[in-house]
């Protein structure tokens, strides 16, 4: 399995609150994704980063930052929780942009 | 349109069948085709991927990619009980993060 771990693995919290979900990984990639996963939507891709302190928007990125200080650790926050983002967010990584990717066994998420 | 199309099922079919899984796609630029598994509660994990057009093969698992129709296949030989999952399409220009398909919901019957 490659070394990805998600932090924390369940989570319940209240809307309007700050949340932080950790992804770190072992593998020395450079590439890494948040995504998240709902019924009939799939996976979506909200950030990623293609490097330290680099990042970029994916499709579903209102209401999300990401931070990246080091190559092995990527962090989605939720500025002000709302119901709408409970949901099952995974963490993959890539060596390069097409590259197989390996994902973490995701976060459950549910904003009450 | 969306990039990615799959037909989300479910499929549900005896064991011992042969299975074909579908996704079509709208980008031309598409290089890079995969094809991921995901049990219940689980994360993807990766079941073949191929470059550009032709055929993979691994044990009972054939992967088709035919770029002129824009069109992925995922075939499953005596398909088994533990085969049981949601099956994802996935692709890459190779300059762009993966793009999904909504996932196949596949139950095999004993």
């Amino acid at each position: 399995d490659a070394g990805i771990t998600q932090s924390p693995r369940h989570k319940v919290t209240e809307t309007g609150t700050p949340v932080t979900l950790r992804c770190h990984q072992t593998e020395n990639h450079r590439y890494m994704y948040w995504y998240r996963q709902d019924p009939g939507h799939g996976l979506r891709l909200i950030h990623y980063s293609y490097g330290v302190k680099d990042t970029d928007k994916g499709e579903v990125s209102d209401g999300y930052s990401v931070s990246r200080s080091k190559t092995e650790d990527f962090l989605l926050t939720l500025e002000s929780a709302t119901s709408s983002q409970t949901s099952v967010y995974f963490c993959a990584i890539t060596r390069d942009q097409g590259t197989e990717a390996f994902f973490g066994q995701g976060t459950r998420l549910t904003v009450v | 349109q969306k990039e990615v199309e799959q037909d989300p099922g479910p499929l549900s079919v005896p064991e011992g069948a042969i299975v074909s899984l579908n996704c079509t796609y709208s980008n031309s630029a598409f290089q890079y085709f995969m094809w991921y598994r995901q049990y219940s509660r689980k994360g993807p994990e990766l079941l073949m991927y191929t470059y550009s057009s032709g055929n993979k093969e691994d044990g009972r698992f054939t992967a088709q990619v035919d770029k002129s129709s824009k069109y992925i296949s995922l075939f499953i030989r005596d398909s088994q009980p533990s085969d049981s999952a949601t099956y994802l399409c996935a692709m890459s220009t190779g300059n762009t993060p993966l793009v999904f398909g909504k996932g196949t919901r596949l139950s095999v019957i004993a």
